[in-house]
C-alpha cells in the first residue's frame, strides 16, 4: 500500500524555539495534504489542508502564523509549530490525498513535547 | 463536525466476530463510508470503504444498509492486535478541501483472551 513518512516521529524542544516536521508521500504524488493534531485520549483534529503550490486552509481556531505550513512539492509538505509553547505539546498527524484516487493515506505521526 | 456516531467502546473475545455499527443518517449521495483504525501512538490505518455495496477485504467486511444510514464494520476473528479505536467517517474522495477526513470520537474495540 502507499506510503506516508513523517519525520521526526518524535522531538522534545525548549518552550520559544521553532520545530518543523516533515510529511513525505513515498511512492505516490499528493495533491493535497491534510495536518491534524491529536491530545491525548482525544480524537484527531483536523487542523490545515494543504494543497501543491498554494496557500493552506486553516480550520477555525488554527492560528496561521503559529502552524505554518509549506507544501512546496507533490511528495513533501512541512508544518513549523513556530515558538513553541508547553501548551502546542501534541502528536501531530499528516495524511496524503493520492492525486490519481483521491485515497487518504496517514503518517505515523510526530509527537512533540515542549518544555 | 463529525457526520458519524458510534457506540464509544466495545468489547470483544479472541477469535470471535467484532461487529462495530455505525450511523450516517445524514450521508450525500456522493459520500462514501470509510474506516479507519488508531493504535495507540500510531497514525490511523486504513481498513476498508465503500458506497452502497457491501464490501470486503482481507481486513474486514464492510455492511452498509440499503438506506445507506448506517453500517457495521466486520473483523471476522478478533485477535489481541486490533484493539484499537476504530472511525467511521463519511467523505467524498474527491474535490480539494472538501474531501477532507472529519474524525468522530470513534469507538474503542478491546479485545480480550
Amino acid at each position: 500500500g502507499a506510503v506516508v513518512s513523517q519525520h521526526p516521529s518524535w522531538v522534545i524542544c525548549k518552550s520559544g524555539t521553532s520545530v518543523k516536521i516533515e510529511c513525505r508521500s513515498l511512492d505516490f504524488q499528493a495533491t493535497t495534504m491534510f495536518w491534524y493534531r491529536q491530545f491525548p485520549k482525544q480524537s484527531l483534529m483536523l487542523m490545515a489542508t494543504s494543497n501543491e503550490g498554494s496557500k493552506a486552509t486553516y480550520e477555525q481556531g488554527v492560528e496561521k502564523d503559529k502552524f505554518l505550513i509549506n507544501h512546496a512539492s507533490l511528495t513533501l509538505s512541512t508544518l513549523t509549530v513556530t515558538s513553541a509553547h508547553p501548551e502546542d505539546s501534541s502528536f501531530y498527524i499528516c495524511s496524503a490525498q493520492g492525486a490519481d484516487t483521491g485515497e487518504l493515506f496517514f503518517g505515523e505521526g510526530s509527537r512533540l513535547t515542549v518544555l | 463536525d463529525a457526520k458519524t456516531t458510534q457506540p464509544t467502546s466495545m468489547d470483544c473475545a479472541e477469535g470471535r466476530a467484532a461487529n462495530l455499527p455505525c450511523n450516517h443518517s445524514t450521508i450525500s449521495g456522493n459520500e462514501y463510508v470509510y474506516w479507519y483504525r488508531q493504535i495507540h501512538s500510531q497514525g490511523p490505518q486504513y481498513i476498508i470503504h465503500g458506497l452502497k455495496n457491501n464490501e470486503t477485504n482481507e481486513m474486514a467486511s464492510l455492511i452498509i444498509t440499503e438506506d445507506r444510514k448506517s453500517s457495521t464494520l466486520i473483523l471476522p476473528h478478533a485477535t489481541l492486535r486490533d484493539t484499537a479505536v476504530y472511525y467511521c467517517i463519511v467523505r467524498s474522495p474527491h474535490g480539494g478541501t472538501a474531501s477532507k477526513l472529519t474524525f468522530g470520537t470513534g469507538t474503542r474495540l478491546q479485545v480480550t483472551l
